[in-house]
This record gives structure tokens, sequence and C-alpha cells, in this order.
């Protein structure tokens, strides 16, 4: 399709273990978001790519928070020794440039943590 | 650093009727404004953008809002709605230029028969 597409759409997983979450931006777009919307709460601001850029890391909750993205396209978000309080919505938006707001949003991901 | 207040968590409407949510923003540099709508099962799309120019923005399925300055607000509006406008809605704010959007904690438009 032509639009961001995330997997897996739905994940449970046990306490301490790690999960990674996958997002395929629409092609062609440079800049690449993740937000996690739990419930009853925003979307929070979690890290940024643009193009070959260093990433905007700022929004990490922790360490146990990664993300990487590789070839300027695909991007994974990694959660290592997930806790309870991690279970969310994931949402991965792509752009075709920086700062005029016009994200396109994935579906999501969620995440349940038992 | 900008952050967003939607007013109403909860707002429900008969078909037909009209609808307003409202959204304040706090910001001491030039915005940008938009409205968010999230569908059940679905991601966020783009319903209305405030860059520049005039202060009543026409979006997609009949929504406007107004930019107003000196409120610091950016209420959506729709003056009939349908029962295919049930969603969640997000207004979020960026400084000009700037790349990361604030959301707000949205509202959940139930649109009853």
């Amino acid at each position: 399709g032509a639009g961001v597409s995330q997997s897996p759409s739905n994940k449970v997983t046990e306490k301490g273990k790690d999960v990674e979450l996958r997002c395929d931006p629409i092609s062609g777009h440079t800049a690449l978001y993740w937000y996690r919307q739990s419930l009853g709460q925003g979307l929070e601001f979690l890290i940024y790519f643009q193009g070959n850029s260093a990433p905007d890391k700022s929004g990490l909750p922790s360490d146990r928070f990664s993300a990487e993205r590789t070839g300027g396209s695909v991007s994974t978000l990694t959660i290592q020794r997930t806790q309870q309080e991690d279970s969310a919505v994931y949402l991965c938006a792509s752009s075709l440039s920086s700062g005029t707001g016009e994200l396109f949003f994935g579906e999501g991901s969620r995440l349940t943590v038992l | 650093a900008q952050s967003v207040t939607q007013l109403d968590s909860q707002v429900p409407v008969f078909e037909e009727a009209p609808v307003e949510l409202r959204c304040n923003y706090s910001s001491s540099v030039s915005v940008y404004l938009f409205w968010y709508v999230q569908y059940p099962n679905q991601g966020l799309q783009l319903l209305l953008k405030y860059l520049s120019g005039s202060t009543l923005v026409k979006g997609i399925n009949g929504f406007e809002a107004e930019f107003n300055k000196s409120q610091t607000s950016f209420h959506l509006r729709k003056p009939s709605v349908h029962i295919s406008d049930t969603a969640e809605y997000f207004c979020a704010v960026t400084r000009s230029n700037d790349y990361k959007l604030s959301f707000g904690a949205g509202t959940t438009v139930t649109v009853r028969a």
C-alpha cells in the first residue's frame, strides 16, 4: 500500500522481555517520527529521524528504549526489559519534509505487557 | 516549549447538530496549529492546519477552525455532524518550521442518531 505500514499491529509480551516494533514509511518521505499513545493521554513524542542527520532522541523515556532507521527508510523501535507501564499504542509517522506538521500516521502497534 | 489543552475530553452530540471542540495552546513564539482525527482502529489523519494567512481554516469533511492569536485558541467546528464523525480529535501545535508536534490529550466525539 501507499501508506505508513507498522508491524505487528498487536503484541502481547511478558514483563522483562524485549520487543521490536517496525515502521515502513511512505516512499520518498525523509522524516520519520515515533509517538506513544497511552490511554486517556495525548500523543507523546519519542524520536525523530530526518535524512542522514543525527536523530532527536529527546523523547525516549528511558535507556530501555532505542530506535534505528536503516537506509533512510524502515525504522525499528526496540524496547528492552519491558515493563507494564510500557503498555501503549506506538505510532509511527512520516512526512516529506519537516516543519509543516503534515504527518502521515500508521495504524499503530498496540503493545500489552503482562 | 509549547503545550496544548483540549478543554473537553468527551463530547456527545446528536446527528445534524453543530459541534465545537475547544483547543488552547501556550507558546511565546509563532506557531503552526493542526487538528488531526483518529477514527476507530485507524491511524491519525490531518483534518486541517493553520500556517499563516487567513485565520479561518477549512478542512476536510466540512470541518473548519479559527485561529485566535489574542485568545491563543484554535477551536474546531462543524455546523452539522454525521454518525461517521464519531472519532477522537487531537489538536497539535509546533513552533514555525520546527518538526516536533505537541499534541493535546484528545476529545472523543460520539454522534448519536
